[in-house]
Order: structure tokens, then sequence, then C-alpha cells
């Protein structure tokens, strides 16, 4: 069956660091993969899409790669502030319908 | 971006009861979707809001346990039906929005269920 794997611990990192979260998929082949933000008591925020042609996105401090050979994605926050502390959630689409496969998400913690 | 708005956004419930949950969007979307977040676990779809139709659900969850509604472009209801602690969650309405980004969903604020 689909499955999707984030980091299971949480992340803690200094401010001004890099923040790098993984998503590893297994049995799919997405079209498209897209990062969402969730606070707690909010629902997801979405970030950024990569496509299953393109290597690398980038917007503003946020940057993701997608190795669709490797079958992983990975989402790196540039000079972290204490505001980016969120759960971060992966999803994966395969384009022939609307239905999204979530992963179960990172917590990351930026401590000042 | 869509806005998105849930009533009630927590209640708390008796077992057995029902509880009706409505997400409002500021615009016409086509696409509305129902999601539950349950402790520990990924957002798993519930069904897909279709207008003027019924409802597509997804494995493992049946109409007769989560009737929903969807009489305009703006507007749907999820009800969860006889409840029972197992329902406890949030459950979350989501629109797609077609721009730039295929696919990017919008997501309503949540409603925290709790069933006693």
């Amino acid at each position: 069956s689909q499955k999707i794997e984030q980091n299971s611990e949480a992340l803690n990192i200094q401010e001004g660091k890099t923040a790098t979260l993984t998503c590893n998929y297994t049995n799919y082949s997405p079209a498209y993969l897209q990062w969402y933000r969730q606070d707690p008591g909010r629902g997801p925020v979405f970030l950024l899409l990569i496509r299953e042609n393109e290597k690398e996105k980038r917007k503003e401090r946020l940057k993701v790669t997608f190795d669709t050979t490797l079958k992983q994605s990975l989402f790196h926050i540039t000079a972290s502030q204490p505001a980016d502390s969120a759960t971060y959630l992966c999803a994966l689409g395969d384009g022939n319908n609307r239905k999204l496969i979530w992963g179960l998400g990172t917590s990351l913690g930026v401590n000042p | 971006s869509a806005v998105i708005s849930q009533k009630p956004s927590r209640d708390i419930c008796q077992r057995g009861t029902s509880l009706t949950i409505q997400c409002q969007v500021d615009s016409q979307v086509t696409m509305m979707f129902w999601y539950r977040q349950q402790p520990g676990q990924s957002l798993t779809l519930i069904a897909t809001a279709n207008q003027g139709s019924e409802a597509t659900y997804e494995s493992g969850f049946v109409i007769d346990k989560f009737p929903i509604s969807r009489p305009n472009l703006t507007f749907s209801t999820l009800t969860v039906s006889n409840m029972s602690p197992e329902d406890s969650s949030i459950y979350l309405c989501s629109v797609e929005q077609r721009s730039t980004n295929y696919n990017e969903q919008f997501f309503g604020p949540g409603t925290r269920l709790t069933v006693l």
C-alpha cells in the first residue's frame, strides 16, 4: 500500500540555522508533491508545490527538492526564526484526481 | 485565496448523538473536501462533497455515518452520526482553487470534536 514517511522525531534547531525536513514515499508515483504548515488548533496552510519533472523550487526562505529516483523530498527553511515553529506536512497527488495522500508531519521547534 | 470558516469550532458531545459541522467559503469553488485528523495520525480524507449530487466517500467511510450536504458552491455540511468516543477528532473542510499552483488546497480552521 502507499506509504509516506516524515521525520518521526521532533526537530529542534537554533535560530538562524537551516532546518531540513524529509518526506519519503513508497508504492506511489506522484505527479506532484506539496508542503503545508500547520499550527496548533489551525488547519494546514499551503506553502509550496513541486512537480515530478522539477528538481527544486524556492520561495523566499523556503526550498523544496524532489528526487523521484530516491522517492524523497527535502524541505529546507534557511535563516530559521522562532515563528517558523510549527508542524510541517507533505502531501502527494497523482494528478488523475483531486485526492492528496498525507504524511504524519514533522514538528519543528526553532529556539531563540 | 479562499477564506473558509467552520462552525462550531469545538464541541463536546454525548455518545449516540449526532453533530453537524458547517463549512462556508467566501467564493464559489468546485471541489470541497472533508478530512479527519485524529491524534497521532495523518490527515485522512473522508469524502469529496459534490455540488448537486451525492458525496464521494473514501474507503472506510459511509454515508450513513457521515452524511454530507452540498447545496451550493460555497457551502457544505458534514454530520457525524451516532457518535462514539472513537469519533473524537478534528474535522477539517478544504477547497481546491485552481491558480498557478495545481491542486493547492485551502483549509478551514477545523472543528475539534470530543465524544464522551
